[in-house]
Order: C-alpha cells, then sequence, then structure tokens
C-alpha cells in the first residue's frame, strides 16, 4: 500500500519568505507527527496530532512554526518568515494510535533557506 | 519530562561481530514504549525492534534484540554477526503512556561503522 508522502521534496527559499510543508499519512493512522533533522544530527520532535485530541505543540521552536491537520488526515507545516536556521529536513510520521504501533516515516522535506 | 540519551556519536565494529548501542531514558510514567530505527546514508527511517515497559522478556527481532535493564533505565541495542550493510545512523525512541499522550521522542543518534 502507499506509504507516507511528503511535498515538496526540495524547497528552496529566501530568509524572510512563508513556507507550507505538506504530509499525506497512511489512510487510517491516527497519529500523525513532525520532526526537524539537521544535518547528522537526531530528530527534533515539532508536533503531534493524535485523532480529534488538541495537537501537542510543545516542540514548535517559535510562533513562527504552525502546523495543521485537515479532517485527520493530511497536515500542513507553515514556516513564517523564515530563517537560515530553519534549514532542515523535515520529516512526516504517522502510525495507529497506542503505545505499540512503530512509526512510518516519510522521505522527508530538506529545506534551505538562502 | 521526557528524555533519550545516547551517548555514543560513533562506533565501529569488525564485521561479523556483536555490537550494542547504548540507549538510556528518563520518565516517570509507568507506562512507555521503547523503539529503535535505523537510518542509513539514504535518509529513509526503518523500524527495528520495540520493547513496552511491561514486558517481561527482552524484544528480539532477527539479529536485533534490545537489552531491556528496567531499573536501569536503559535500552541498549544489540546488533549480533554485524553487516557492512548494519553501517547507519541508529536513533533510539521513547512513547510515554496516557500522562505523555503517547507522543514519540528521539535521541540524538549514534552513527555505525562496519568494518570489512
Amino acid at each position: 500500500g502507499a506509504g507516507v508522502s511528503q511535498s515538496p521534496s526540495n524547497k528552496v527559499t529566501e530568509k524572510g519568505k512563508d513556507v507550507e510543508l505538506r504530509c499525506d499519512p497512511i489512510s487510517g493512522h491516527t497519529a500523525l507527527y513532525w520532526y526537524r533533522q539537521s544535518l547528522g544530527q537526531g530528530l527534533e520532535f515539532l508536533i503531534y496530532f493524535q485523532g480529534n485530541s488538541a495537537p501537542d505543540k510543545s516542540g514548535l521552536p517559535s510562533d513562527r512554526f504552525s502546523a495543521e491537520r485537515t479532517g485527520g488526515s493530511v497536515s500542513t507545516l507553515t514556516i513564517q518568515r523564515t530563517q537560515q536556521e530553519d534549514s532542515a529536513v523535515y520529516l512526516c510520521a504517522s502510525s495507529l494510535g497506542g503505545m505499540t504501533y512503530e512509526q512510518y516515516f516519510g522521505p522527508g522535506t530538506r529545506l534551505t533557506v538562502t | 519530562a521526557q528524555k533519550i540519551t545516547q551517548t555514543q556519536p560513533g562506533m565501529f565494529v569488525q564485521e561479523k561481530e556483536a555490537v550494542t548501542l547504548d540507549c538510556t531514558y528518563d520518565t516517570s510514567d509507568p507506562s512507555y514504549g521503547l523503539f529503535w530505527y535505523k537510518q542509513p546514508s539514504s535518509g529513509e527511517m526503518i523500524f527495528l525492534i520495540y520493547q513496552g515497559s511491561y514486558d517481561q522478556q527482552n524484544a528480539t527481532e532477527g539479529r536485533y534484540s534490545l537489552n531491556f535493564q528496567k531499573a536501569r533505565k536503559s535500552a541498549n541495542l544489540v546488533i549480533s554477526a554485524s553487516q557492512l550493510g548494519d553501517s547507519a545512523m541508529y536513533f533510539c525512541a521513547m512513547r510515554e503512556g496516557r500522562n505523555g499522550g503517547f507522543k514519540t521522542i528521539f535521541g540524538a543518534g549514534t552513527r555505525l561503522f562496519v568494518k570489512a
């Protein structure tokens, strides 16, 4: 079946511009995560959606970052007024709800802010 | 607050030997899960193994086993009979239970190099 997809795969933007990153999770997965990964580094948690519950936004680094998930499916991560330090790979993952289910990751969006 | 620590930035192992990748965690939630993922140079994230906090036995999946020491809050990954294709970044992750909303956080990772 189809896995997690993300678009665009690469995005180059000028400092100060807004960007939107899209994630299509696996159908039926109630949990959706966004992470940020700088080159050679670990995964930094950004935000987590679980079903109809309020999202856990505790990882968002500043108020320039926001995300929404429409209809319990597609999610969009928006970064306003991008800065060079926002350059990274943004990974989306989805899973079934609960404790034991592994996450399925998308291929990521590589964001470069010039 | 949740915390995952991987203290080995890089590890070398000879092909066909076993290697242990360390992971310690910190949580006050009695219900939690521990995961290991592999990230080759291609960038994809590959799930390897899962251990639940109430599981009585250490998890095993093929050449992967998880050395779970609950009192020490450690969940080390053991890879037996290393292969060249095992060269990759390895991430430990923790998911807290209902108290933590089932959020999953990751450690900084360990880069494993397998030598021929």
